[in-house]
């Protein structure tokens, strides 16, 4: 168990709707990020905040967006959902952003779009 | 251009065989941290091993080692005594210093299966 917590572990929804994910990051950890796994473009990197401000941008679209909470949970938002977007999606968090900080990942949110 | 190739798809090998995963890395940054992560096929990401640009050892943890060839910028993982359990998809991934943020990069990994 990482200590890193998602909800909900599994989301099936339709085309053209509104999905939330919600992570909790490890006690003490600040900085928290957002991945996406799909089976095309492999593990890629959407977001990062630490410490309730955002601090990195990667392959995100505009239809999706995030935040982080003062309680330093997060949640991604993604809108307007198409057959591509399904895929796991994981939080992961770490104690800082120094090159050496592991980032310990949750069990990921496994959304599926029909 | 890939910051980080994993060359092999797929990897074979018997239990208690020792087992070397290939990854190579591309970056001009002089700091850096090399990381391997296992992926069992129940989807959960599981940190193994991480490797300094700096470190002048190389990292071990348990039965993982990383071998870290600086100048031909490769950080293989090795695995000894495989054991069934160690069946799983392996990524290999790194952080530079100069990137805001510092998220992780991954390779497209490697599945390893573990026979008895």
């Amino acid at each position: 168990d990482s200590g890193v917590t998602q909800t909900p572990k599994h989301l099936i929804t339709a085309t053209g709707q509104r999905v939330t994910l919600r992570c909790s990051p490890r006690s003490g950890d600040l900085s928290v990020y957002w991945y996406q796994q799909s089976l095309d473009q492999g593990l890629q990197f959407l977001i990062q905040y630490y410490n309730g401000e955002e601090r990195a941008k990667g392959n995100i679209l505009e239809r999706f967006s995030a935040q982080q909470f003062p309680d330093l949970h997060s949640e991604l938002n993604l809108s307007s959902l198409e057959l591509g977007d399904s895929a796991l999606y994981f939080c992961a968090s770490s104690t800082g952003v120094a090159v050496s900080y592991e980032q310990y990942f949750g069990p990921g949110t496994r959304l599926t779009v029909t | 251009a890939q910051k980080i190739t994993q060359t092999q798809p797929g990897m074979f090998v018997q239990e208690k065989e020792a087992v070397t995963l290939d990854c190579t890395y591309d970056t001009s940054d002089p700091s850096y941290g090399l990381f391997w992560y296992k992926q069992p096929s129940s989807g959960e990401m599981i940190f193994l091993i991480y490797q300094g640009s700096y470190d002048q050892q190389n990292a071990t943890e348990g039965r993982y080692s990383l071998n870290f060839q600086k100048a031909r910028k490769s950080a293989n993982l090795v695995i000894s005594a495989s054991q069934l359990g160690d069946s799983a998809m392996y990524f290999c991934a790194m952080r530079e210093r100069g990137q805001a943020g510092t998220a992780l990069i991954f390779g497209k990994g490697t599945t390893l299966s573990v026979s008895s």
